[in-house]
């Protein structure tokens, strides 16, 4: 099993809908949670952490985290084709001793396009 | 605030051959990563240093590569000899707070061919 699991997609979304991009994790002691965006030929850019059960909202990013389910989710409302990207989802890990050392695990990443 | 500075951005040497990269963190950063991003995949971890301590390096591949961060600050990257299968596109980021989860920066990336 993969540390940190994302659907490869492509996800493909109308101008305008919502996109929902999915996040599951095997490390059930993970802590801290990240979404990163990345264009094409670009370096990963950060989009949202969040570190406690429920939903985070910044503009048109709200970020779900379950921890009993081991799940984390980025919802982007009224999708741009602007927001047509590689969204990669990524972990904090602990060590074997349960000490978090500012690890980041990194999902495979899940494509997104949005048409107009 | 300047970013994270990596060189070069472009590297294309022969299999067998070796090659360095360079990183700059972002000023006051303590821990500094190296990923290895090859095409259609996430960034897999090779090293992550606090400060010019190694923290993990587990899935750095030690007989080929290795990596130094001199004076807690700038950080190089080697591979000695590459193979073709090392063409990727390698990553270099830092976050402020060691431990905890904080958030990691990227530099722009050295992209990798091995031919």
């Amino acid at each position: 099993q993969k540390e940190v699991e994302q659907n490869s997609g492509p996800l493909s979304v109308p101008e305008g809908a919502i996109a929902s991009l999915n996040c599951t994790y095997s490390d059930r002691g993970s802590q801290s949670f990240f979404w990163y965006r990345q264009y094409s030929g670009k370096s990963p850019e950060l989009i949202m952490f969040i570190y406690s059960n429920g939903d985070k909202e910044d503009g048109r990013f709200t970020a779900q985290l379950n921890k009993a389910s081991q799940y984390v989710s980025l919802l982007i409302r009224d999708s741009q084709p602007s927001d047509s990207a590689t969204y990669l989802c990524a972990v904090n890990m602990f060590d074997a001793g349960g000490t978090s050392y500012g690890k980041l695990t990194f999902g495979q990443g899940t494509i997104l396009t949005v048409h107009p | 605030e300047a970013g994270v500075a990596q060189s070069p951005r472009y590297k294309i040497i022969e299999k067998r051959q070796s090659v360095a990269f360079w990183c700059n963190p972002i000023s006051g950063h303590a821990t500094l990563y190296w990923y290895q991003q090859i095409l259609g995949q996430g960034p897999k971890l090779l090293i992550q240093f606090q400060n010019n301590g190694v923290v993990d390096d587990s899935q750095l591949p030690k007989d080929r590569f290795s990596a130094e961060r001199l004076k807690g600050v700038d950080s190089t990257l080697k591979i000695q000899p590459a193979k073709l299968e090392d063409s990727a596109v390698y990553l270099c980021a830092s976050s402020l707070v060691w431990g905890g989860g904080a958030e990691a920066f990227f530099g722009q990336g050295t992209r990798l061919t091995v031919v």
